[in-house]
């Protein structure tokens, strides 16, 4: 069973759409994560949170917002989205950000845009 | 910048074969830590092993083992005795400069003949 819990895990939107994706974990992590990755690709990091704090944008279109209202939740909120922003999204956590403790991935949101 | 290269795109054993994944990576960074990571078709991404870089003695997990030599900044995973439920991509990953950032090489994707 994934200790990340992706919602939804499929989303078909048109480019004019507002939606949101949405990730919660219960391990008491204080880091977590969002990537994009594209087939056969290896994840791209989007956004990190350390301790409910944005510490790291890998500039990022202003199309996708993140958002962390609290410890265990994470969200992204999708507006105004390319075709090529079609991908699978993952999020994932971690005990604490810096790379000594691995991540651990949910099973993503396969992301269709129209 | 700090750079993860895995150089087979593809690799195929046979059932209850052995087959060994190659990576190199580059860092400056004196304490660091190693992952592999699993990700079987349209399911999420798994963490199979952890190797600290401080440690010589090389990181086991059941049938999943690496070959870590450090001086050659070469992190390779062994598998033994493969199953057909090891057919993935594995991507081995290394945190970057910027805390939380993991570096991913390209991938390998390992399909099993049984």
């Amino acid at each position: 069973d994934t200790e990340v819990t992706q919602t939804p895990k499929h989303l078909v939107m048109g480019m004019t759409n507002k939606k949101s994706l949405k990730c919660e974990q219960h391990m008491g992590h204080r880091a977590m994560y969002w990537y994009k990755q594209k087939a056969k690709k290896p994840p791209e990091l989007m956004f990190v949170y350390s301790y409910e704090k944005l510490s790291i944008n890998e500039s990022v279109p202003s199309r996708f917002s993140p958002e962390c209202p609290n410890s265990s939740l994470l969200n992204l909120h999708l507006h105004a989205l390319q075709p090529e922003d079609s991908a699978l999204y993952l999020c994932a956590s971690s005990q604490v950000s810096g790379g000594r403790k691995p991540q651990h991935f949910g099973d993503g949101t396969r992301l269709s845009i129209l | 910048a700090q750079t993860v290269t895995q150089s087979q795109p593809e690799m195929s054993v046979q059932e209850a074969e052995t087959v060994t994944l190659s990576c190199t990576y580059d860092t400056s960074e004196s304490d660091y830590y190693l992952f592999w990571y699993k990700q079987p078709p349209s399911r999420q991404m798994i963490l199979v092993i952890r190797q600290e870089a401080y440690k010589q003695q090389n990181a086991t997990e059941n049938r999943f083992s690496v070959n870590f030599q450090k001086a050659a900044k070469s992190f390779s995973l062994k598998i033994s005795d493969s199953q057909l439920g090891d057919a993935a991509m594995y991507f081995c990953a290394s945190p970057g400069y910027q805390g939380g950032k993991l570096i991913f090489g390209q991938g390998t994707e390992l399909s099993v003949k049984p």
